[in-house]
């Protein structure tokens, strides 16, 4: 069955450092896509980044990247340079078909809270 | 540049009260989709819907539940007769058309609470 697993429920991280959020991921399909969001506390839901099965390289959005590692199914995120401003729960999802993008299955989440 | 609009952004009601959440997509944007997240927990699809038409609706409780997006006006969840589990927060979202990443555009969430 397929599975998002976010194995970090919480993160305190110095500001201006480096931070990594894991996720694993768990189909049996060839072509899927693995997103990125982010939720602060106001509630919305923000969109930061994706990767698609089939993208040879790594996918980069300003201060966020996304390390893929195919053979381990782990699409972690790495947010460069954090801010306070990055303090919020971020979730990855995956979507196993390219017929159903609105699917997506999620992970719990992790909260990273940035420290001045 | 209005995102996705949802409304109210929380709600209270009592066991049995029906509960109303709106839903505007973004300008441009004729698909609807609606999740629910609940605690410490990600979202979960309930259903998918275009202009009069309801595409996918296997993530929507069968009893109570039901939505619509008519051919005018925002797009409506509708949940009856109420229980404490339906508290939860209910997303909406919307994708433009073509995208080939399927990005979704959520709106900021209405938060249910049942007393």
């Amino acid at each position: 069955a397929q599975k998002i697993t976010q194995t970090q429920p919480g993160m305190f991280v110095q500001e201006k450092e480096a931070v990594t959020l894991d996720c694993t991921y768990d189909t049996s399909d060839q072509s899927y896509g693995l997103f990125w969001y982010k939720q602060p506390s106001s509630g919305e839901m923000i969109f930061l980044i994706y990767q698609g099965s089939y993208d040879e390289q790594n996918a980069t959005e300003g201060r966020y990247s996304l390390n893929f590692q195919k053979a381990r199914k782990s699409a972690n995120l790495v947010i460069s340079a954090s801010q306070l401003g990055d303090s919020a729960m971020y979730f990855c999802a995956m979507r196993d078909r390219q017929d159903s993008n609105y699917q997506l299955i999620w992970g719990a989440g992790t909260k990273l809270i940035i420290k001045p | 540049n209005a995102g996705v609009m949802q409304n109210p952004r929380h709600l209270v009601r009592r066991r049995g009260q029906e509960a109303r959440l709106r839903c505007s997509p973004m300008k441009g944007h004729s698909h609807v989709y609606w999740y629910r997240q609940l605690p410490e927990e990600g979202l979960k699809f309930m259903v998918y819907l275009q202009k009069e038409n309801i595409i996918d609706e296997s993530g929507m409780p069968k009893e109570r539940f039901s939505a619509e997006f008519p051919k005018e006006g925002p797009s409506i969840l509708r949940i009856q007769q109420v229980v404490r589990g339906d508290s939860a927060a209910y997303f909406c979202a919307s994708s433009p058309p073509g995208s080939s990443t399927g990005e979704l555009f959520f709106g900021e969430g209405s938060r249910l609470t049942v007393l």
